[in-house]
């Protein structure tokens, strides 16, 4: 069983969606939650971190973490053509290593 | 945003042939790392870097090697490419306490072993 599972899509949205993106895993020791966005032929750009449980919101992105269900999602409001990529979780428990999930492609169709 | 530099930014290369692959940061970062990215995979890492002389394999089984003679640099070397080692590879920097393993990320150096 892979620590981190993340559906790999590809999600397609019309421009203006609420669109909402998920990780699961399995690891409670996970304190640190991250999500990066890649383009296409890029390397991944931090996001959104968060520490422990709850939410935090940045512009029209809202990071949410639920330790309980041992599920992080990331919701993007009003979504932009510009926000095609693919987003990937990642997960840290406080050492050297960093856990990322595969990533979801996502298309938003002006 | 970063600073963090990769180059070449795509190789193709032959079979058996030893490459280099660079990777620079301007932030001071004490860790680096370097990860392996297939499409619609995981980043595996292949190795990494607390601070100067100090290096480490990650989890992927790897036939590349590094070194962290200085700070800012954190080359990853194949001594004998082979086709198997074709992949995209991302280099990575963090820094040491605040918002601790947020990783910073270079823009990949993309390798065709023919």
């Amino acid at each position: 069983q892979k620590e981190v599972e993340q559906d790999p899509g590809p999600l397609s949205v019309p421009e203006g969606a609420i669109v909402s993106l998920n990780c699961t895993y399995s690891n409670s020791a996970f304190q640190y939650f991250m999500w990066y966005r890649q383009y296409s032929r890029k390397g991944p750009e931090l996001l959104m971190y968060t520490y422990s449980s709850g939410n935090k919101e940045d512009g029209r992105f809202t990071a949410q973490v639920d330790k309980s269900s041992k599920y992080i999602s990331l919701f993007i409001r009003d979504s932009q053509p510009s926000d095609s990529a693919t987003y990937l979780c990642a997960l840290n428990t406080g050492g050297f290593k960093t856990i990322f999930g595969a990533g979801t492609r996502l298309f938003v169709k002006a | 945003e970063a600073d963090i530099y990769q180059t070449p930014r795509y190789l193709v290369i032959g079979t058996g042939k030893k490459i280099t692959l660079e990777c620079s940061q301007t932030m001071g970062h004490d860790k680096m790392y370097w990860y392996q990215q297939d499409p619609g995979m995981e980043l595996h890492l292949i190795h990494y870097s607390y601070g100067v002389n100090s290096t480490e394999k990650g989890d992927l089984s790897s036939e590349s090697t590094v070194s962290r003679i200085r700070t800012e640099h954190f080359p990853l070397t194949l001594e004998s490419a082979r086709p198997s080692h074709t992949s995209q590879y991302l280099c990575a920097s963090s820094e040491t306490g605040g918002a601790r393993e947020t990783q910073y990320f270079g823009p990949g150096t993309r390798l065709l072993v023919l």
